[in-house]
């Protein structure tokens, strides 16, 4: 079974902080993305990547940045936490782009 | 870029009775479309998907239809259980064929 983790599934942190959201998949993926959930708005698209230290933005990467220094681990970073970035963020991997995505179980974050 | 829309945001059904939900995408170029289903708290999984040389694909009770020429494809459930209650999103690739696309969601409820 695909395993992806994300390191917290709650976390609370302060505007103006630098946040760390953490991704690790364990099937030797190519791909790896990062998405925020919020709702009435599904699933918008911030960073992804198709190989180590490779990254593209999506749709909404304003105010992020990744970092994809091994195959299995990618990260996202809030540079300056702000109030508008309260929400849930999903994770996920694939062998191929046009392929099943499993995603991991999601970090909600909340920043006061 | 690509943009998907998903209709209806909400549907109530019966248990037993059927239910569809209809997406259309803008990139003509798009050959992957999947679904996925997000029981609550829980994170999004694949259910089924299709590929742009198909025009239907089946699994059980659930079944995907694909209309390249009009840009739209449906998920169709059959004989709805009160276990088929869960958020439903379809996605499309991008232009560039790299990353999904997600629409916005349809929260399906099945009433026993």
């Amino acid at each position: 079974d695909v395993k992806v983790t994300q390191s917290s599934r709650y976390l609370v942190k302060r505007t103006g902080e630098k946040v760390f959201l953490e991704c690790v998949q364990d099937m030797d993926h190519e791909n790896m993305f990062w998405y925020r959930q919020d709702p009435g708005l599904g699933l918008r698209l911030i960073y992804f990547s198709y190989d180590v230290k490779m990254k593209e933005k999506g749709d909404i990467p304003e105010g992020y940045s990744v970092s994809r220094e091994k195959k299995e681990r990618f990260s996202l970073i809030l540079e300056s936490a702000s109030t508008n970035q309260t929400s849930m963020y999903l994770c996920a991997s694939s062998f191929l782009a046009a392929d099943g995505y499993t995603f991991g179980s999601g970090t909600r974050l909340t920043v006061v | 870029g690509e943009n998907v829309e998903q209709h209806p945001s909400t549907l109530s059904v019966q248990e037993g009775d059927s239910a569809v939900i209809k997406c259309t995408y803008s990139d003509s170029a798009s050959n992957y479309f999947p679904w996925y289903k997000q029981e609550l708290g829980k994170r999004p999984q694949l259910i089924i998907d299709i590929r742009s040389n198909v025009g239907e694909k089946k699994d059980q009770r659930i079944a995907v239809t694909l209309n390249k020429t009009a840009k739209h494809f449906s998920l169709h459930i059959t004989e709805t259980q009160p276990e088929d209650s869960a958020v439903y999103f379809c996605a499309a690739l991008n232009q560039a064929g790299t990353a999904l696309i997600f629409g916005k969601g349809t929260t399906l409820s099945v009433s026993s």
